[in-house]
């Protein structure tokens, strides 16, 4: 069966220091990949995603970035985060080529910007 | 990608069904509708989906209008643990998955 991990679960940075989450599929092959910021208590932003190794769409401009350098592995960065960096950091997976095809979640990071 | 509408919370009484609208007005011919729940703190979970028949799963029941513009889900007896907010989504054919502010529902005792 397929799975999704991502980590850390929680961290928390200083103002100006880099920043790398890391997320991993199993059981899947080329699946779509997605990166998602919550803020607290709001909803659920699209930051990223990947159809593809090396592949990044961008949705918000901001001092993020993703990285695919395998197929199942997605990296978000970023160089120096600021304070409203902080939220909670979803990844998530669809698998390919299938029209009513569901997306699922990893277990979420924390992030807090101090 | 087709914009949804849900009110921003509901109150349930425990052991009554939860009835949560959504509008997709904008919906076009093959576009999904799906449901999604996030319980604090932890990643959303995929709840039911359908596309124009009205559709029903171990968890909950979606009713689609004849139109597809609105649809409905439906937890037929709420527990306490069905607290959480539920996100109402148009799953066009491409990649994008754009989630709204969706709906907190609030089951009470």
């Amino acid at each position: 069966s397929q799975t999704i991990h991502q980590w850390p679960a929680t961290l928390v940075q200083p103002v100006g220091s880099p920043l790398s989450l890391e997320c991993t599929v199993e059981g899947t092959s080329n699946p779509n990949l997605y990166w998602y910021r919550q803020a607290a208590g709001r909803g659920l932003q699209l930051l990223f995603y990947s159809v593809g190794i090396g592949q990044i769409s961008s949705e918000v401009p901001q001092n993020l970035s993703a990285s695919r350098p395998q197929d199942r592995q997605f990296i978000l960065s970023s160089k120096k985060l600021l304070l409203s960096d902080s939220g909670f950091y979803l990844c998530a997976w669809i698998g390919q080529g299938l029209a009513g095809n569901t997306i699922y979640f990893g277990e979420g990071s924390w992030l807090t910007v101090v | 990608d087709a914009k949804t509408t849900q009110p921003p919370s509901m109150d349930c009484a425990e052991g009554r069904a939860a009835n949560l609208p959504c509008n997709h007005s904008t919906i076009s011919g093959n576009e999904y509708v799906y449901w999604y729940r996030q319980i604090h703190s932890q990643g959303p979970q995929y709840i039911i989906h359908g596309l124009k028949n009205n559709e029903t799963n171990e968890m909950a029941s979606l009713i689609i209008t004849e139109d597809r513009k609105s649809s409905t889900l439906i937890l037929p007896h709420a527990t306490l643990r069905d607290t959480a907010v539920y996100y109402c989504i148009v799953r066009p054919r491409g990649y994008k998955y754009i989630f709204g502010t969706g709906t907190r529902l609030k089951v009470l005792a």
